[in-house]
């Protein structure tokens, strides 16, 4: 199956850092890709779609500045978390859209645990 | 209404037993629908998807959609404990950008 690799898988950072967490599709092109944030127990919640050569298009009480993702390439998106503070310690995860006949598949990387401390 | 529901469980059963795992779906117009399993502190990871038309068996996975109820389920036969996880169902919907819904998800335990 498609392969999509997140890092760092664990990040621990001071209060007022800034921290990107990449999302790789290793051995497929993808247009399109996802942020979600998750915390414990709770479902995922999609931060943003990433688009490639455009503008992310976020979701409802998402900030855009606090979260600012780059799409650059078919196979690269990265999230930065703008000065972090102890509330955005979360679990971050990407996903991949690969589109196939009819069918859309998104695949997931293996997440990022961020702590800010 | 949402578009997909699931019951958040958690769900605790004894090993070897069939597991059942359901989501209800609003959205009329799909037509193939995916399962997800995600285990503790990972992301999730594709386990299966089917056409809304019939049921797929893979292993001891089996997939079967009630399109007159717009029931989904899972079963999952001879449950093993590392099959526990947590158990998403995903609608794909057509809005922009390639967008899935996700249920809440249903967090399974399987009792040695």
């Amino acid at each position: 199956g498609a392969v999509v690799s997140q890092h760092p898988s664990w990040v621990i950072c001071k209060s007022g850092t800034s921290v990107k967490i990449e999302c790789r599709s290793l051995d497929f092109q993808a247009t399109t890709m996802f942020w979600y944030r998750q915390f414990p127990k709770q479902s995922l919640m999609l931060m943003a779609t990433s688009n490639e050569g455009s503008k992310a298009t976020y979701e409802q009480g998402v900030e855009k500045d606090k979260f600012l993702i780059n799409h650059a390439s078919l196979t690269l998106s990265t999230l930065t978390v703008t000065s972090a503070h102890p509330e955005d310690s979360s679990f971050y995860i990407c996903s991949a859209s690969l589109l196939t006949g009819t069918k859309n598949i998104q695949y997931f990387g293996a997440g990022t645990r961020l702590s800010v401390l | 209404q949402k578009e997909v529901e699931q019951d958040p469980g958690p769900l605790s059963v004894p090993e070897g037993a069939i597991v059942s795992l359901n989501c209800t779906y609003s959205n009329s117009a799909f037509q193939y629908f995916m399962w997800y399993r995600q285990y503790s502190r990972k992301g999730p990871e594709l386990l299966m998807y089917t056409y809304s038309s019939g049921n797929k068996e893979d292993g001891r996975f089996t997939a079967q959609v009630d399109k007159s109820s717009k029931y989904i389920s899972l079963f999952i036969r001879d449950s093993q404990p590392s099959d526990s996880a947590t158990y998403l169902c995903a609608d794909p919907t057509y809005s922009s950008a390639s967008k899935i819904i996700f249920g809440s998800g249903t967090r399974l335990s399987i009792r040695p």
